[in-house]
């Protein structure tokens, strides 16, 4: 079945370090490829997406590519801030029957940012 | 900016109440999902709806119900409160037909003592 595995974390960077965070997906056919933020005490925010192949999504600074011949939608930001410290959720779009529309998300990856 | 709705935000409840965690969407979507988040942080779908009078469970099993009687209000009912039903709650909309962005409100933080 469709599935996203998220790098584990947590993650500890200083401001302004660079940043990754993987995400890989099994599915069939091409579905849409989300990033999704949670901030502390908050709902899930859509922080980028990408609907196809070679597609780049970006926000905030963030970027991801999708990735179709490695099956992987990586987070990156070049210079992270402490406002920037939450957690992030790699998630994917079934495309087929009862899966149509449903969000499968990764187990999310907790970033924290020291000043 | 979505505009997707959830009360009360944080609710602490004794053992054995009843309790109705209310989500509402102003957007028209046809599609609604409740999400439990454990304190691991892992998300589960529990319901969802594709329209009024259609409602399935989810991929994790949930003793809670829900109602879709109109296309904007998808609440979520638990009969009787037991601590395990200790959790967050997110509900979530999406628009009609083939694949879109789904919005999420701000959770439902739900302790029962």
């Amino acid at each position: 079945g469709d599935s996203v595995t998220q790098m584990e974390g947590p993650v500890t960077l200083s401001e302004e370090a660079f940043l990754t965070i993987n995400c890989t997906y099994t599915a069939t056919g091409y579905p849409s490829l989300f990033w999704y933020v949670q901030y502390p005490g908050e709902g899930l925010q859509l922080l980028l997406k990408a609907t196809k192949a070679d597609d780049k999504g970006s926000n905030k600074g963030f970027e991801a590519t999708y990735r179709k011949e490695t099956t992987s939608f990586h987070l990156e930001k070049g210079s992270v801030q402490v406002s920037d410290s939450a957690v992030y959720f790699c998630a994917l779009t079934g495309l087929t029957g009862s899966t149509l529309g449903r969000l499968y998300f990764g187990r999310g990856t907790q970033l924290t940012v020291w000043p | 900016e979505a505009d997707i709705y959830q009360t009360p935000r944080y609710l602490v409840i004794g053992t054995g109440k009843k309790i109705t965690l209310e989500c509402s969407q102003t957007m028209g979507h046809d599609k609604m999902y409740w999400y439990q988040q454990d304190p691991g942080m892992e998300l589960h779908l529990i319901h969802y709806s594709y329209g009024v009078n259609s409602t399935e469970k989810g991929d994790l099993s949930s003793e809670s119900t829900v109602s879709r009687i109109r296309t904007e209000h998808f609440p979520l009912t638990l009969e009787s409160a037991r601590p395990s039903h200790t959790s967050q709650y997110l509900c979530a909309s999406s628009g009609t037909g083939g694949v879109n962005t789904i919005y999420f409100g701000e959770g439902s933080w739900l302790t029962v003592v």
